[in-house]
């Protein structure tokens, strides 16, 4: 069974501050790693994609990744209250493409 | 028309009826995808369908019936639901190689089971 699991939650910060996600990943053969935000009410968006080990910087985002530790992290800086939403951790193996197993969300709250 | 489009938004039924929720991508995409999401409960994954294959979850019941006639329309036919069939139903698309898992979601279909 395939598992991701993110740190539950809530997750609240003051804007401006740092957010830090967590998900770990049961499957080894995992290759490609995600970030998804969902806003209440609304679908999931990709906001990250990381596919090999160390950090990927999108302007304020940075994902990391640790395969030998089966660990990927989402890094938001300055923190802003439009940041608030519920961040979706999803694996993918090799040949998987859009085939995702995601965990189960982490509610995030950036309070000004 | 932009992206993946959903119909309907809204869907109340009851558990004798038979409904279908509709998809439509324009993205130029080859792969689709419905994904289940439930309260409380991880994304979890129904069908794909791509050109080369197609994939149940064989955990997903028969009484939901998927239905992909090319590959930019896709259908989840439903019949004789359950109240826990409850849920958003998020349709999907992207590519099967490059970025290939790089999901792009409809604005999903809300159903309540009476």
């Amino acid at each position: 069974q395939k598992e991701v699991e993110q740190n539950s939650g809530p997750l609240s910060v003051p804007e401006g501050a740092i957010a830090s996600l967590n998900c770990t990943y049961s499957d080894r053969g995992s290759q490609s790693f995600f970030w998804y935000r969902q806003y209440s009410g609304k679908s999931p968006e990709l906001i990250m994609s990381i596919y090999s080990n160390g950090d990927k910087e999108d302007g304020r985002f940075t994902a990391q990744l640790n395969k030998a530790s089966q660990y990927v992290s989402l890094l938001i800086r300055d923190s802003q209250p439009s940041d608030s939403a519920t961040y979706l951790c999803a694996a993918a193996g090799g040949t998987s493409y859009g085939k995702l197993t995601f965990g189960q969300g982490t509610i995030l709250t950036v309070h000004p | 028309e932009t992206g993946v489009t959903q119909t309907p938004r809204h869907l109340v039924m009851g558990m004798t009826n038979k409904k279908s929720l509709k998809c439509e991508q324009h993205l130029g995409h080859n792969a689709m995808y419905w994904y289940k999401q439930s309260a409380k409960k991880p994304l979890e994954l129904m069908f794909v369908y791509s050109l080369e294959e197609r994939v149940e979850n064989n955990s997903v019941p028969s009484r939901f019936s998927p239905e992909c006639p090319n590959s930019s329309h896709l259908f989840l036919h439903l019949h004789t639901l359950q109240p826990e069939d409850s849920a958003l139903y998020l349709c999907a698309s992207s590519q099967t190689s490059g970025r290939a898992g790089e999901l792009f979601f409809g604005e999903g279909s809300r159903l309540t089971v009476l």
